[in-house]
């Protein structure tokens, strides 16, 4: 079955540090592929996508691009800042409505 | 835009209480999702509905978890009787159809059972 497999936290930097999160997925087909971030107290919402492959999708100076002969879609930011600190999760649309959720990677930025 | 709205945000009730979390989905979004986050097990869905039919309820834990969408603004997730080890945080997530469709979640409904 689909599966999403993420890099293990939790990850600690320091600010202006640089940022890669790994992801690497197994599925049928051609999914969608998400990032969401969580912070603390709220819901996931979405950070960034990529419907096909060598898309790239960005936002809030994160990057992440779909590789489809290595089923990875990294995440990485040049300078990551304190307020960057929460757990981010790659994603897969799989079929009928439902995705699959990685684990999960907490990330720690210190001043 | 209002988001996906949960209801309450805190919840603390003793074992054996009947619990009732509630959910708000975006309006026009034709699915709706229930999850359930613990740091053990992290992220696990729980349900899914698509236009209020349940489409997949393999995720419910046991029969005291059960979930209904009367319509397509609300639905809730009721748990009875409740267990201490239902304690978690419990999102409701709506979405558009399509592949290309990211979901949205609500700010969770975090749940103790004492």
């Amino acid at each position: 079955g689909d599966s999403v497999t993420q890099m293990e936290g939790p990850v600690t930097l320091s600010e202006e540090a640089f940022l890669t999160i790994n992801c690497t997925y197994t599925a049928t087909g051609y999914p969608s592929l998400f990032w969401y971030v969580q912070y603390p107290g709220e819901g996931l919402q979405l950070l960034l996508k990529a419907t096909k492959a060598d898309d790239k999708g960005s936002n809030k100076g994160f990057e992440a691009t779909y590789r489809k002969e290595t089923t990875s879609f990294h995440l990485e930011k040049g300078s990551v800042q304190v307020s960057d600190s929460a757990v981010y999760f790659c994603a897969l649309y799989t079929n009928a409505g439902k995705s699959t959720f990685g684990d999960g990677t907490t990330l720690t930025v210190k001043p | 835009d209002a988001g996906v709205i949960q209801s309450p945000r805190h919840e603390v009730t003793e074992m054996g209480q009947e619990v009732t979390l509630r959910c708000k989905p975006i309006s026009g979004h034709d699915y709706l999702f229930w999850y359930r986050q613990t740091m053990m097990r992290g992220l696990e869905l729980l349900i899914y509905f698509n236009n209020n039919v349940p489409i997949d309820d393999s995720g419910m834990p046991e029969d005291r978890f059960s979930a209904k969408m009367p319509n397509a603004s609300f639905s809730t997730l009721k748990i009875q009787p409740s267990e201490p080890r239902d304690s978690a945080v419990y999102f409701c997530a709506s979405s558009l159809t399509g592949r290309n469709q990211p979901q949205h979640f609500g700010d969770g409904t975090r749940l103790s059972i004492l």
